[in-house]
């Protein structure tokens, strides 16, 4: 099965912008939206966004997601050393009948 | 809270058979489809399988297909995997999640080996 596309690692400086990205199709990404989920090593993964770019209650508003046709975007700002993790996105596909996660991205914070 | 404590993972050899439980607690179960999700020493996250709140549905990822088998008793509040034909491939921390809800257990290892 596909999965979702994006970058295996991305640096930026302390208190810089992060933008992570992650591309589908229309029959996910683009139709479904995506999840965003952040994994520190040996935990669970928590979730950021959900499908509908919403923010669970607890998670920091420098974590904002948006999706432009299908491609799904994760911006972090004010970066902090607590943000260095590994980002996935997820997302469902009508067509597959299957959930999809992104291969993850490794956001290191100089 | 919401808990969601897998459980059932250990060492088998190849070609093994295993089965996996998630206790969930503190949500409505049976209003949620359910998901095993399992993530390989040092590699990302892949679905596995789901099961809809009625068992009406159920979905596998192509590299299960055939060896696995979800289920699910919403009277328990208890999700399963049964696998079969197990390979070093399998080898992964196993997680249940509903996935449209931030709801994770801690995980647990199943390690496929001689």
């Amino acid at each position: 099965q596909a999965g979702l596309t994006q970058p295996p690692s991305l640096s930026k400086d302390l208190r810089q912008t992060a933008t992570l990205t992650c591309t589908g199709n229309s029959n996910n990404v683009g139709n479904q939206g995506a999840t965003w989920l952040q994994q520190h090593q040996g935990h669970p993964p928590k979730v950021l966004s959900e499908r509908n770019n919403n923010r669970p209650s607890g998670v920091s508003e420098r974590f904002s997601a948006s999706r432009s046709g299908n491609t799904a975007s994760l911006t972090i700002s004010g970066l902090q050393p607590e943000d260095e993790a590994d980002y996935y996105c997820l997302a469902w596909d009508s067509d597959l009948t299957a959930w999809l996660f992104g291969g993850g991205t490794k956001l290191t914070v100089l | 809270d919401v808990q969601l404590v897998e459980s059932g993972g250990r060492l088998v050899q190849p070609g093994g058979s295993l089965r996996l439980s998630c206790l969930a607690s503190g949500f409505n179960f049976r209003d949620f489809g359910m998901n095993w999700v399992r993530q390989a020493p040092g590699k990302g996250l892949e679905w596995v399988a789901h099961i809809s709140g009625n068992t009406g549905s159920i979905y596998y990822a192509d590299s299960v297909k055939g060896r696995f088998t979800i289920s699910r008793d919403n009277a328990k509040n208890s999700l399963y995997l049964q696998m079969k034909s197990l390979s070093g491939a399998d080898t992964a921390v196993y997680y249940c999640s509903p996935l449209v809800r931030d709801y994770w257990g801690h995980g647990t290892l199943v390690n496929v080996s001689s």
